[in-house]
């Protein structure tokens, strides 16, 4: 079974901290994604990457960075946390050409 | 731009009873067409697919059909059980490896 884990469940942070998220798969999957999930907006894509040390922009990249290191890590950095940043942090990978991506179980986060 | 629009809930239904969830997207080319459930306290996972018009995905009792000429792909279960209490995404995948996806629709069954 594909596995994607992020590093914490549930967070709380201060404004202005600089906020690391991390996610990990162990399927060797080509693809990560970055969500936020919010209540009535459904998942919103943050950024995404194809491979190691490439990115692009989502549909709502601004106030976020991320780093790909290695295949199977993927970081989101919130560079300097905001109180509208606080939501559910979702992270995905899929195969090259997928139909379907694996979630991990999320990250709640609130910024205070 | 894409996109991929879904009936509000929450939607509270008694053990036994239909349960259908409109979805209708929005979007250029022939995408693929997608149900992820999320239960309480996990992360969204795939409950069917279906990738070029009238095809059926199913799963789990639920089934879903790719309408290409109303843009819409509803999902449906004849005898809901309270373990299918959960959220319900409609996504769809045109070009490239990006998701759309709508904004969730809460199902609350009792018993």
């Amino acid at each position: 079974d594909v596995k994607v884990t992020q590093s914490s469940r549930y967070l709380v942070k201060r404004t202005g901290e600089k906020v690391f998220l991390e996610c990990v798969q162990d399927m060797d999957h080509e693809n990560m994604f970055w969500y936020r999930q919010d209540p009535g907006l459904g998942l919103r894509l943050i950024y995404f990457s194809y491979d190691v040390k490439m990115k692009e922009k989502g549909d709502i990249p601004e106030g976020y960075s991320v780093s790909r290191e290695k295949k199977e890590r993927f970081s989101l950095i919130l560079e300097s946390a905001s109180t509208n940043q606080t939501s559910m942090y979702l992270c995905a990978s899929s195969l090259e050409s997928p139909d379907t991506q694996y979630f991990g179980p999320g990250t709640r986060l609130l910024v205070l | 731009g894409d996109s991929v629009t879904q009936m509000e809930g929450p939607v509270t239904l008694s053990e036994e009873a239909f349960l259908t969830i409109n979805c209708t997207y929005t979007a250029t080319g022939y995408p693929s067409l997608f149900w992820y459930v999320q239960y309480p306290g996990e992360g969204l996972q795939l409950l069917l697919k279906a990738t070029k018009a009238d095809d059926k995905g199913s799963n789990k009792g639920f089934e879903a059909t790719y309408r290409k000429e109303t843009t819409s792909f509803h999902l449906e279960k004849g005898s809901v059980q309270v373990s299918d209490s959960a959220v319900y995404f409609c996504a769809l995948k045109a070009a490239g490896n990006k998701l759309t996806f709508g904004g969730g629709t809460r199902v609350l069954v009792k018993p």
